[in-house]
C-alpha cells in the first residue's frame, strides 16, 4: 500500500527557507510513470499547487512561487523534496505531498501524505 | 494562469440534491480534465469525481460530474444527500503552467 510521509522543520523563521521532503513506501518512485506534488493549505483556506515533479526531474511550479520553489527528487531514497525560501507569515500552512495519478500534472492526486502544518514565526 | 471560481458555500437538506459549480476564467473547461475532492474537516483531501466524470471506486454513485462548454465550467453534483457529505469540496484543473485549484465551496446538509 502506497504511503506518503513528509519530514522536515515544523518552524520556520521569516526570511529563511522552508525545507520538506516526502518519504515514499509502498512503491518506488523511478519504477512507476508518475508525478509526485506538493500541496498546502492555509489554516482555514483553500488548497494551493505549489509543484510537481517526475523521477526523471522534470518539474512543474506553480507560476506565482516559481522564484522561490525548489522540487527535486532524490531516486536511490525514494523521496521528493521541497524548498521554498524567503519565507513570510502567509506561507503559513499544512503541507501535503501527494502523487498523481498518471504521467502528467493533468492527473488528479491519487495518493496524498497526512499534511503537516508549517508555522513561519519568529 | 486561469482561474476557477466555485460558490463559497451551498447548503441543502438531507435527501435532497445541491449542485457545485466550478467556472473556468480562460481557457477551454474542455481543454484539461477536471477533478473533484471532498475534504471532510481535520481531513485528507479525497478524489470524488476525476476526469471530469469519473467516479472512482468506492465513491457513492450519488456524486456526478460534467462539464459545460457554454458556461466553461464543470458541476459536481451529489444526490440523496447525507449528512456525511457535509464537507469542502475543491475543483481542479490543469494548463501549460500547471495545475489549478478551485477556492473551495463549503457544503452544508442541514
Amino acid at each position: 500500500q502506497l504511503q506518503l510521509q513528509e519530514s522536515g522543520p515544523r518552524l520556520v523563521r521569516p526570511s529563511e527557507t522552508l525545507s520538506l521532503t516526502c518519504t515514499v513506501s509502498g512503491a518506488s518512485i523511478s519504477s512507476t510513470n508518475h508525478f509526485w506534488g506538493w500541496v498546502r493549505q492555509p489554516p482555514g483556506k483553500g488548497l494551493e499547487w505549489i509543484g510537481s515533479v517526475h523521477y526523471s526531474g522534470n518539474t512543474y511550479q506553480n507560476p506565482s512561487l516559481k522564484s522561490r520553489v525548489t522540487i527535486s527528487v532524490d531516486t536511490s531514497k525514494d523521496q521528493f523534496s521541497l524548498k521554498l525560501t524567503s519565507v513570510t507569515a502567509l506561507d503559513t500552512a499544512v503541507y501535503y505531498c501527494a502523487r498523481h495519478h498518471g504521467e502528467t500534472p493533468e492527473y488528479f492526486f491519487d495518493s496524498w501524505s497526512q499534511g503537516t502544518l508549517v508555522t513561519v514565526s519568529s | 494562469n486561469f482561474l476557477l471560481t466555485q460558490p463559497h458555500s451551498v447548503s441543502e437538506s438531507p435527501g435532497k440534491t445541491v449542485t457545485i459549480s466550478c467556472t473556468r476564467s480562460s481557457g477551454a473547461i474542455a481543454s484539461s480534465y477536471v477533478h473533484w475532492y471532498q475534504q471532510r474537516p481535520g481531513s485528507v483531501p479525497t478524489i470524488v469525481i476525476s476526469e471530469n466524470y469519473q467516479r472512482p471506486s468506492g465513491v457513492p454513485d450519488r456524486f456526478s460530474g460534467s462539464i459545460d462548454s457554454s458556461s466553461n465550467s464543470a458541476s459536481l453534483t451529489v444526490s440523496g444527500l447525507k449528512t456525511e457529505d457535509e464537507a469542502d469540496y475543491y475543483c481542479q484543473s490543469y494548463d501549460s503552467r500547471g495545475l489549478v485549484f478551485g477556492g473551495g465551496t463549503k457544503l452544508t446538509v442541514l
